[in-house]
């Protein structure tokens, strides 16, 4: 079975400041983890994503997320926060990798400062 | 632009009545999805197509729902009969075949059903 943990339904930050979404993932298999980010009116865009390659994952916009295995978690993070960073953001994991198989968490909210 | 679209973007309708979804895909990947996204909630898989083949279907895809993909090229969703609870964002999604590929997400159709 999969699932996933958004560990705060809302983060808020001032701009300029880093970004913290966390995220703990379940799954029977070695998953595949994802971060999609899905700003008002607009579809949902994959930030990045985990395929057992390189632990450390670089996305666009200077996010980047961190696989641990140990702590079954896959943290997103950004050095600091720009405003147009304000959004929802999910993780998502797959044990099959297909995108039938995407189980996303209930999300972030994102709210930055000015 | 080439990326996913769906029609319409909002639909009100009242309880009892059927509705109909659009979702055109970028036009080079055979795989076609859709999902459901409640209030407060991640996206939650319902069913998807390679090519013409539905191959899959959640058991959140209740009898009143139906998908097609006639040619392999766009899809449609019916709700029959809708209810308050199918009151939801309808994500369409696509995707080259195989692996772990990126999921393309249209920009949803807002269902509400009065």
């Amino acid at each position: 079975a999969q699932s996933v943990t958004q560990l705060d339904s809302h983060v808020s930050v001032s701009e300029g400041t880093p970004v913290l979404l966390r995220c703990n993932y379940s799954s029977s298999y070695s998953p595949s983890l994802f971060w999609y980010v899905q700003h008002p009116n607009k579809g949902l865009q994959l930030l990045l994503k985990y395929t057992s390659a390189a632990t450390l994952v670089k996305g666009i916009n200077g996010f980047e997320a961190e696989f641990k295995k140990s702590e079954t978690s896959f943290h997103l993070t950004k050095p600091s926060a720009h405003m147009s960073d304000a959004a929802e953001y999910f993780c998502v994991v797959s044990d099959q990798g297909g995108a039938n198989n995407l189980f996303f968490g209930t999300g972030t909210r994102l709210t930055v400062i000015p | 632009d080439t990326g996913v679209s769906q029609n319409p973007r909002h639909k009100i309708t009242k309880r009892g009545q059927n509705v109909t979804f659009r979702c055109d895909p970028i036009s080079e990947h055979n795989r076609l999805y859709w999902y459901r996204q409640t209030l407060g909630q991640g996206p939650e898989f319902l069913t998807y197509f390679q090519n013409e083949a539905q191959l899959e279907k959640s058991r959140l895809l209740s009898d009143r729902f139906s998908a097609e993909r006639p040619k392999g090229s766009f899809s449609t969703l019916e709700i029959q009969r809708t209810e308050q609870g199918d009151s939801a964002m309808y994500l369409c999604a696509s995707s080259e075949t195989g692996g772990i590929t990126e999921a393309f997400f249209g920009q949803g159709t807002r269902l509400t059903v009065v």
